[in-house]
């Protein structure tokens, strides 16, 4: 156990639809970051925050944004879903001291339809 | 612009042979690299990481690895495999400490055969 938990498990969902997906990161843990894993696209980085502020961005689609709360929850967003945004999307965080290694949570499963 | 590539997409060894799993890299700065290990319908686990210092490098589950700059690799490795072992491995750079993001290789997926 990573110590960082994501819901829901599985989302079916269909297309033209918007979805929110939640992430708790480790306890002290302040960055957060989003990534999808697909069969195609792989393992890629959609979005980090820091303490609250956005601190980088990937291949982050203008449909799909999140945002990092107070208590360091974090929630994606994906809005106008598409048959090709099915996927794994997976949360991790980090410390800010340290070598940079990331604690993943168990993921989100997102199915279009 | 950082890269990963992992020669393989899949390896398959017998039971108690040597695990080799390949893994180069591209970064314009001195990187930190990482193995993940994801086992089916489940997140990714650190298996191991390289910062600065000693080269070799040694993780969860018997697994290590060697950080060697002048072939930009990273290569993991294990000398006896376990049925146990068998999931999908993938290795990782970042810029440096702190909280960066990291780039993936594609994976590889690992068989062991009884």
């Amino acid at each position: 156990d990573s110590g960082v938990t994501q819901t829901p498990k599985h989302l079916i969902t269909a297309t033209g639809q918007r979805v929110t997906l939640r992430c708790s990161p480790r306890s002290g843990d302040l960055s957060v970051y989003w990534y999808q894993q697909s069969l195609d696209q792989g393992l890629q980085f959609l979005i980090q925050y820091y303490n609250g502020e956005e601190r980088a961005k990937g291949n982050i689609l203008e449909r799909f944004s999140a945002q990092q709360f107070p208590d360091l929850h974090s929630e994606l967003n994906l809005s106008s879903l598409e048959l090709g945004d099915s996927a794994l999307y997976f949360c991790a965080s980090s410390p800010q001291v340290g070598a940079g290694e990331q604690y993943f949570g168990p993921g989100t499963r997102l199915t279009v339809t | 612009a950082q890269s990963v590539t992992q020669l393989g997409s899949h390896v398959s060894v017998s039971e108690g042979a040597l695990v080799l799993l390949r893994c180069n890299y591209s970064s314009s700065v001195p990187p930190y690299l990482f193995w993940y290990v994801q086992y089916p319908n489940q997140g990714l686990q650190l298996l191991l990481k390289y910062t600065t210092g000693a080269t070799l490098v040694k993780g969860i589950n018997g697994f290590e690895a060697e950080f060697k700059k002048s072939e930009t690799s990273f290569h993991l490795t294990k000398p006896s495999a376990h049925m146990s072992d068998a999931a999908e491995y993938f290795c990782a750079v970042s810029n440096g400490g702190g909280a960066q993001k990291l780039v993936f290789g594609q994976g590889t997926r690992l068989t062991i055969n009884p």
